[in-house]
């Protein structure tokens, strides 16, 4: 099975201040045939089901604000907050699609400084 | 609006079975592929298995953790999934939530039903 370990697990940062969250699988994601990186992250408010925001590691869910980006391939993959807003405290997960079973990574909780 | 309603959870002692069901409505269910994905309480997400689209071959799949134990199966005519689980143990209480997929990634979620599995 691929393993997909997030980092850090928990995240402190300033409103209009910059996030960062790292996700690292134990063997590439990346489908040769298409050329896309299965990966996904999601967000999850308390009380609420996840969210997607971003699949094939780097297209944004239509809805989702600009300020979400997600980066990286291969085993190395980043969502980054690019100015962190008071709605955006949560539980990010990322999770890997390529192969089954499918796996996510352990859940980050991002919250306010 | 895509819509899923997850129903079907509840109190069940070890060993027990239970059905959960998912309802869909706002897209054609019979072309999407389907999922479920548990959280057990305070914890993360873990993935339960997936069904294919029929016109995909309806073939499922499933995580070791409920092999052999759960089984996954949809009604097309009636827009609905299913999670039919059995000898059931404590270690399944979780938080259930059906999926679509859309290429891999989880587009929509359900709300989720709760299964609570103590004697």
């Amino acid at each position: 099975d691929i393993v997909v370990a997030q980092s850090p697990d928990s995240l402190a940062v300033s409103l209009g201040e910059r996030a960062s969250i790292n996700c690292k699988s134990t063997q590439s994601v990346l489908d040769s045939s298409s050329n896309k990186n299965c990966l996904a992250w999601y967000q999850q408010k308390p009380g609420q089901p996840p969210k997607l925001l971003i699949y094939w590691a780097s297209t944004r869910e239509p809805g989702v604000p600009d300020r979400f980006s997600g980066s990286g391939s291969g085993t190395d993959f980043t969502l980054t907050i690019s100015s962190l807003q008071a709605e955006d405290v949560a539980v990010y997960y990322c999770h890997q699609y390529y192969t089954t079973p499918n796996t996510f990574g352990q859940g980050t909780k991002l919250e306010i400084k | 609006e895509v819509r899923l309603v997850d129903s079907g959870g509840g109190l069940v002692k070890p060993g027990g079975s239970l059905r959960l069901s998912c309802t869909g409505s706002g897209f054609i269910f019979s072309n999407a592929w389907m999922s479920w994905v548990r959280q057990a309480p305070g914890k993360g997400l873990e993935w339960v298995g997936h069904i294919k689209s029929n016109s995909a071959g309806g073939t499922t799949d499933s995580g070791a953790p409920v092999k052999g134990r759960f089984s996954i199966s949809r009604d097309d005519s009636k827009s609905t999934l299913y999670l039919q689980m059995n000898s059931l143990k404590t270690e399944d209480t979780a938080v259930y939530y059906c999926t679509t997929k859309y290429f891999g990634s989880l587009n929509y979620w359900g709300q989720g039903t709760l299964v609570t599995v103590s004697s």
